[in-house]
């Protein structure tokens, strides 16, 4: 079942803060985040398993609520770089990966 | 250490054709997962492989099918192609099955079908 992103897309000016949210209606084991540029394949950015860790990159940090089923990626003082399709992967203990529809990113100057 | 790779890049079919994609994997690792990624339906899981084996098959017809080959190298087939097969083929690869592994992404095969 494949997971449900929000939003669908966001615009942001530089500095700006972000929060993309991935949610399940399954249990899940495991929440993969990636970044997609425009005609470039997806990049891995972090792996969170149930516990509700929290784990960050840079300013870029996700936790993860496994009794609500949830994940959230928090992007604070965003970057150009930034700008992408972001793509959370859920797995529920049986290495089937399902990502969610993506949510478009874009930081303006 | 390279990448993963894919070939080809681009490709163009006719509808009834069948087509064969190919995925080389970062070297030592073993997991292969194909996906499918059309405009607004983000990344649909196809199938993975792991020593050989098909450990996943996601919800795609039987005309889509694959392998992997003993040093990893995977490929898929698509057979009677159709208009809605047009997308972007992804594999990734990782070191092993599990939890901890992340994917690690091709630039993938634009397939487009007339």
């Amino acid at each position: 079942q494949q997971p449900v992103q929000s939003p669908q897309a966001v615009i942001l000016r530089e500095g700006e803060d972000a929060v993309i949210n991935c949610s399940s209606s399954k249990a899940l084991y495991s929440v993969h985040w990636y970044r997609q540029k425009h005609g470039e394949a997806p990049v891995f950015l972090m792996i969170l398993l149930k516990g509700g860790e929290q784990k960050g990159h840079e300013k870029i940090s996700a936790s993860f609520n496994e009794k609500k089923q949830q994940s959230s990626l928090y992007l604070t003082a965003s970057q150009l770089s930034y700008s992408g399709t972001y793509f959370c992967g859920t797995e529920f203990g049986n290495n089937d990966m399902r990502f969610g529809a993506g949510t478009r990113l874009t930081v303006k100057p | 250490k390279a990448g993963v790779t894919q070939t080809p890049r681009y490709l163009i079919k006719t509808r009834g054709q069948q087509v064969t994609l190919s995925c080389s994997p970062i070297s030592g690792h073993r997991s292969v997962s194909w996906y499918q990624q059309t405009p607004g339906q983000g990344l649909q899981f196809l199938f993975e492989y792991f020593s050989e084996t098909q450990r996943n098959k996601g919800n795609f017809p039987g005309r889509f099918s694959g392998r992997q080959f003993s040093n990893s190298r995977s490929e898929m087939n698509v057979s009677t192609l159709e208009l809605g097969d047009s997308a972007l083929y992804l594999c990734a690869s990782s070191l092993g099955r599990g939890l901890t592994y992340e994917q690690y992404f091709g630039p993938g095969t634009r397939l487009t079908v007339t």
